[in-house]
């Protein structure tokens, strides 16, 4: 079955910094990538998403880049904030069935 | 607001006891989900549905059922609660395959 992973459990960060949260999948059949923040009671936010003929894509201060080739999706956060501290997981769909895969999570955390 | 709301919020269960968790979406989103979260790890998909009237197991399906009557429900039940099911539980729904899941904030359940 596919697997996802992460390769680091916790990030910290200097605010203002720029964040970079990996993400390593197995199954070269996944079409679409999608990255969640959970802040601490809270259920997981949609962040950002990308389709498998796509490697990048931006929105408000955030990029996520896929790497097809070696299987690796990452998720880059601008001039981080004290409120991007969170638990940030990468997800994928390898079919038409509308189940996500859920990677383990990365915490990151904001140093003032 | 529209969104996923989850009731109860929180809950703490004698061990053998039956106990139903709700989820109502007002998105009008076809596909419905739920997912448990064991501390300081992801999720773990429990229980989907593609559409109202359809069900399907996940990951995690033992012990757990759940129903799709209508569109905008779909609760989960726990039939003779175990120790091993205290969890954060969460709802989510999208559109449809390659559509962000959208979620609850959870409901924290301690089984005693």
């Amino acid at each position: 079955g596919e697997s996802v992973g992460l390769h680091l459990p916790t990030l910290s960060v200097q605010e203002g910094d720029n964040s970079i949260i990996n993400c390593a999948y197995s199954n070269s059949a996944s079409d679409y990538f999608i990255w969640y923040k959970q802040e601490s009671g809270k259920g997981p936010q949609f962040i950002i998403d990308i389709r498998s003929n796509m490697d990048k894509r931006q929105g408000q201060r955030v990029t996520v880049l896929l790497n097809k080739t070696v299987k690796h999706l990452s998720l880059q956060i601008a001039a981080t904030q004290p409120g991007d501290s969170a638990v940030y997981f990468c997800a994928l769909t390898e079919d038409s069935n509308y189940q996500l895969i859920w990677g383990a999570g990365t915490k990151l955390i904001i140093k003032p | 607001i529209a969104g996923i709301t989850q009731a109860p919020t929180s809950q703490i269960l004698a061990a053998g006891r039956r106990m139903t968790l709700r989820c109502t979406q007002d998105m009008r989103h076809n596909a419905m989900y739920w997912y448990r979260q064991d501390l300081g790890l992801g999720l773990r998909l429990i229980h989907y549905s593609n559409t109202a009237g359809t069900t399907g197991k996940g990951e995690v399906p033992d012990g757990y059922s759940v129903s799709r009557a209508n569109t905008d429900d779909f609760p989960l039940t726990l039939a003779s609660a175990v120790p091993s099911q205290t969890s954060v539980y969460f709802c989510a729904s999208s559109d449809g395959w390659g559509q962000p899941q959208h979620f609850g904030d959870g409901t924290r359940l301690s089984i005693l």
